[in-house]
């Protein structure tokens, strides 16, 4: 079946501390893997994206992800993280049996400490 | 850039009420998703269209209806609202086909206390 996993509910790092939060997946055939970042009342907002080529992909705010098959895993990065990036991130895999539909992760909810 | 509008970002019903949660993209996208959000569980989608009139249900479809008339707009009803509906629900859409090239739209999300 397809499926999701992030491990860690909730972290806390300091700020200018450097990040990673995981993301491994179960799935059929080579999936899209995508990053989302949910700030404090606001919607999902698309940090980056996967589907073949380099495996280390970068997104936005500095963000990247890197893709390992062998571990069926897509970890997200950040080398040093700001007080802006505390929100909830989800990573997601697709589609799922021709159709557009994407398999959500439960979340990691970051906290930043000055 | 697309936008995703929901039309209100807190509702409070009470139990039994029918609930109308209303979506609009910009964007001409023919796919468009509703999720509920909740703490520990991540998102679930509870239904999907991929055009008008056309809908497909989610992995928890049960208490809940869409409606989708106009392809910008997407309805996501609670027939007769119960408290554990209480929940954030996220609209969504993207192209359809195409959900690596056009990656899902999000709103900023309803908030719905049913009490």
């Amino acid at each position: 079946a397809q499926s999701v996993t992030q491990p860690d509910i909730h972290i806390t790092v300091s700020e200018g501390a450097s990040l990673e939060l995981r993301c491994n997946y179960s799935y059929g055939a080579t999936p899209y893997l995508f990053w989302y970042v949910q700030s404090p009342g606001q919607g999902l907002q698309l940090l980056l994206k996967y589907f073949s080529g380099d495996t280390l992909v970068q997104g936005i705010k500095g963000f990247e992800a890197e893709f390992k098959r062998s571990q069926s895993s897509f970890n997200l990065r950040k080398p040093s993280v700001h007080w802006s990036d505390a929100a909830e991130y989800f990573c997601a895999v697709g589609p799922l049996y021709n159709t557009d539909k994407l398999i959500f992760g439960t979340g990691t909810r970051l906290q930043v400490f000055p | 850039d697309v936008k995703v509008t929901q039309s209100s970002r807190y509702l409070v019903k009470r139990t039994g009420e029918k609930v109308f949660l209303e979506c609009v993209q910009d964007m001409d996208h023919e796919n468009m998703f509703w999720y509920r959000q909740d703490p520990g569980l991540g998102l679930r989608l509870i239904y999907f269209s991929y055009d008008v009139k056309m809908k497909e249900k989610g992995d928890i479809p049960e208490g809940y209806s869409v409606s989708r008339e106009k392809k910008e707009r997407f309805s996501l009803i609670l027939e007769s609202a119960s408290t554990n509906q209480t929940s954030m629900y996220l609209c969504a859409s993207n192209r359809r086909g195409s959900s690596y090239n056009s990656p899902l739209h999000f709103g900023n999300g309803t908030r719905l206390t049913v009490t």
